[in-house]
């Protein structure tokens, strides 16, 4: 059973451009989360979603920000207008339709850097 | 709003010796779960240990165990027998609303070094 995939796993935009983050869960899963990592800091969490639905996006900017989970295909983290405080580390986590002490699952992370 | 305090930016421990990672966390829930992950150099995050807030009895994963103190909201862990390949960082985090799927909450994490 695969784990969470995410790709790419290093992005480079210029600032102004746009950066699209794929995060695919685990077989069976569908629940996903969306975490950001500051440097030297722990992991924020942004967006929450299930297929075609979000859940709780208390954790997202605003502006420029957009997340989706369509019924078919990967989640999507999307950044308009990149900015060089968007640098950091985005991680995917999915987990079950089960309720219970259940885990997350997290992907290896995409490290998107603004020049 | 649930809030994860990790104090203690950086520990160092002897190889085979034992060290205690503190966590401290702030809620009005009564029934919540409490994670340990590690994330070493490769930034993977990996889940060490959970504890359910209900459970009075400390939970242990091989050398891992945990001292959770809830009317303290203290949830520290302990590694005995430390190896070179437990050097990482280590997140405390906390969920809520165990019925259904919610967000975690992460401490800033603590940089552990092990000296051989």
């Amino acid at each position: 059973n695969a784990g969470v995939m995410q790709n790419p796993r290093h992005l480079v935009r210029r600032r102004g451009q746009e950066a699209r983050l794929r995060c695919s869960p685990m077989k069976g899963h569908s629940h996903v989360y969306w975490y950001r990592q500051l440097p030297e800091e722990g992991l924020k969490f942004m967006v929450y979603l299930q297929k075609e639905n979000i859940i709780d996006e208390s954790g997202m900017p605003k502006e420029r920000f957009s997340a989706e989970f369509p019924k078919e295909g990967p989640s999507i983290l999307r950044i308009q207008q990149v900015v060089r405080g968007d640098s950091a580390a985005y991680f995917c986590a999915s987990s079950p339709t089960l309720t219970g002490p259940y885990e997350q699952y997290f992907g290896p992370g995409t490290r998107l850097t603004v020049t | 709003a649930q809030t994860v305090t990790q104090s203690q930016p950086e520990m160092s421990v002897q190889e085979a010796e034992t060290v205690t990672l503190s966590c401290t966390y702030d809620t009005s829930e009564s029934d919540y779960y409490l994670f340990w992950y590690k994330q070493p150099p490769s930034r993977q995050m990996i889940l060490v240990i959970r504890q359910e807030a209900y459970k009075q009895q400390n939970a242990t994963e091989n050398r891992f165990s945990v001292n959770f103190q809830k009317a303290a909201k203290s949830f520290s862990l302990k590694i005995s027998d430390s190896q070179l390949g437990d050097a990482a960082m280590y997140f405390c985090a906390y969920r809520s609303d165990p019925g259904a799927n919610s967000k975690l909450t992460f401490g800033k994490g603590i940089t552990l070094s092990v000296r051989p």
